[in-house]
């Protein structure tokens, strides 16, 4: 199956510093989503992207389909902003196209 | 006000015992999917179903079993052939299989 490999896996901050997290992935999807798992552990949908760009506040994302790998940039962190980022991918080939996650980044924001 | 739900939100079992997991949405989504996650883990596909009366095993089907007579509502229960049953289950829909997919709030089933 797709292996999906999401890095760094742990990562601290300092409020008010920038970040980026990588996500690659083994072969071509059809959708690419990205997730905030709060201490709850609810999923927060933060992307649905396939390709190209998008931006939502502080949030922004790019999806490189043709080299399987997309970025979540953080900038200005806050400490609400601490929790595991999720990166899940849909296979082409998938069943029922379920995402494929990785394991995800653990974020700590300090004050 | 439109979303997912999950019932309940912990769940202790015996062993041995049957339970079942709700999960319910009213977003008119005709694809939903459970997952299981375990701790400092992703998730993992259970069952999925793209339309009512449908429903197709994901990865780790052994020891659970679903039904999805309703379009809003995919309970999920997990037997006592489940080996490791305590986890974190999520249930997610989408309005179409493909497009962009919702999670609820999960349950946490914990086996005594």
């Amino acid at each position: 199956g797709i292996q999906v490999e999401q890095s760094p896996p742990d990562l601290i901050l300092q409020e008010g510093a920038n970040s980026t997290l990588r996500c690659n992935f083994s072969d071509s999807v059809n959708n690419l989503q990205w997730f905030h798992q709060n201490p709850w552990g609810q999923l927060i949908n933060l992307f649905y992207i396939p390709s190209g760009t998008k931006q939502n506040g502080r949030l922004s994302a790019t999806t490189v389909a043709t080299e399987r790998y997309s970025l979540l940039y953080i900038s200005s962190s806050q400490t609400t902003d601490s929790g595991v980022y999720f990166c899940a991918v849909d296979p082409n080939s998938n069943s029922g196209y379920a995402l494929n996650f990785g394991k995800g980044t653990s974020l700590l924001v300090t004050p | 006000d439109g979303g997912i739900t999950q019932s309940p939100k912990y769940l202790f079992r015996k062993e041995g015992q049957n339970v079942t997991l709700s999960c319910e949405q009213n977003l008119n989504h005709d694809a939903m999917y459970w997952y299981r996650q375990d701790p400092g883990q992703g998730l993992r596909l259970i069952y999925y179903s793209q339309i009512v009366n449908d429903f197709q095993k994901g990865d780790i089907a052994e020891g659970y079993s679903v039904s999805r007579e309703k379009k809003e509502s995919f309970p999920l229960t997990v037997t006592s052939a489940q080996k490791n049953p305590t986890a974190f289950y999520l249930c997610a829909s989408s309005l179409n299989p493909g497009r962009e997919q919702f999670f609820g709030p999960g349950t946490r089933l914990t086996v005594l």
